[in-house]
């Protein structure tokens, strides 16, 4: 079946310093990818989407490639700020059907002044 | 509109009791999803609805767990005789699918997070 394995955190980084949290996935066929955020008392909130292969999601910053040779949507950020604390998810989903998304485990991020 | 409305915030219910959770959409959205988010855990699929129909579920949804979307707008999830097992937040989602469009992101609800003791 369709799964999302990412890296498993906590990840703790100083303010500025460069950030990338590692997604790799399995599916059939060519699903959509997305990194989700969820900071502290929110709800989870989508942070940048990937549809087909090669496309590059990016917003706030934060951008992500997919690659379908390595099954990769790693999420990078050049400078973190210590807003960007907060548990990121990598999901996809199959289009078509109902585009349910399955979830990996969650990276928890913290950023120090 | 406000995005996806969930109640109760927080529900602490004692073991064999039944509970109910309200989600309202975003009003437009004919998707809705539930999701359950276990302690460490990502968000994993329950069921979902097109407008009022239920077209899927997961396995793990047990014969205790109904959920209804009577009028296709809000959604109701219950849990009867509950378990301790099922303490976990309860999230919904919403999204807008058009024929011959693509899909919109699926907004989320800030959850329902339930305590069994």
């Amino acid at each position: 079946g369709n799964s999302v394995t990412q890296m498993e955190g906590p990840v703790t980084l100083s303010e500025e310093a460069f950030l990338t949290i590692n997604c790799t996935y399995t599916a059939t066929g060519y699903p959509s990818l997305f990194w989700y955020v969820q900071y502290p008392g929110e709800g989870l909130q989508l942070l940048l989407k990937a549809t087909k292969a090669d496309d590059k999601g990016s917003n706030k910053g934060f951008e992500a490639t997919y690659r379908k040779e390595t099954t990769s949507f790693h999420l990078e950020k050049g400078s973190v700020q210590v807003s960007d604390s907060a548990v990121y998810f990598c999901a996809l989903s199959r289009q078509g059907g109902s585009e349910k998304l399955v979830f990996g485990k969650g990276t928890k991020l913290t950023v120090n002044p | 509109d406000t995005g996806v409305s969930q109640n109760p915030r927080h529900k602490i219910t004692k073991r064999g009791q039944n509970v109910t959770f309200r989600c309202d959409p975003i009003s437009e959205h004919n998707r809705l999803y539930w999701y359950r988010q276990t302690l460490g855990q990502g968000p994993e699929f329950l069921t979902y609805f097109q407008n009022e129909a239920q077209l899927e579920k997961s396995r793990l949804l047990s014969d205790r767990f109904s959920a209804e979307r009577p009028k296709g707008s809000f959604s109701t999830l219950e849990i009867q005789r509950t378990e301790q097992g099922d303490s976990a937040m309860y999230l919904c989602a919403s999204s807008l699918s058009r024929w011959g469009a693509v899909t919109t992101e699926a907004f989320f609800g800030q959850g329902t997070r339930l305590t069994v003791v």
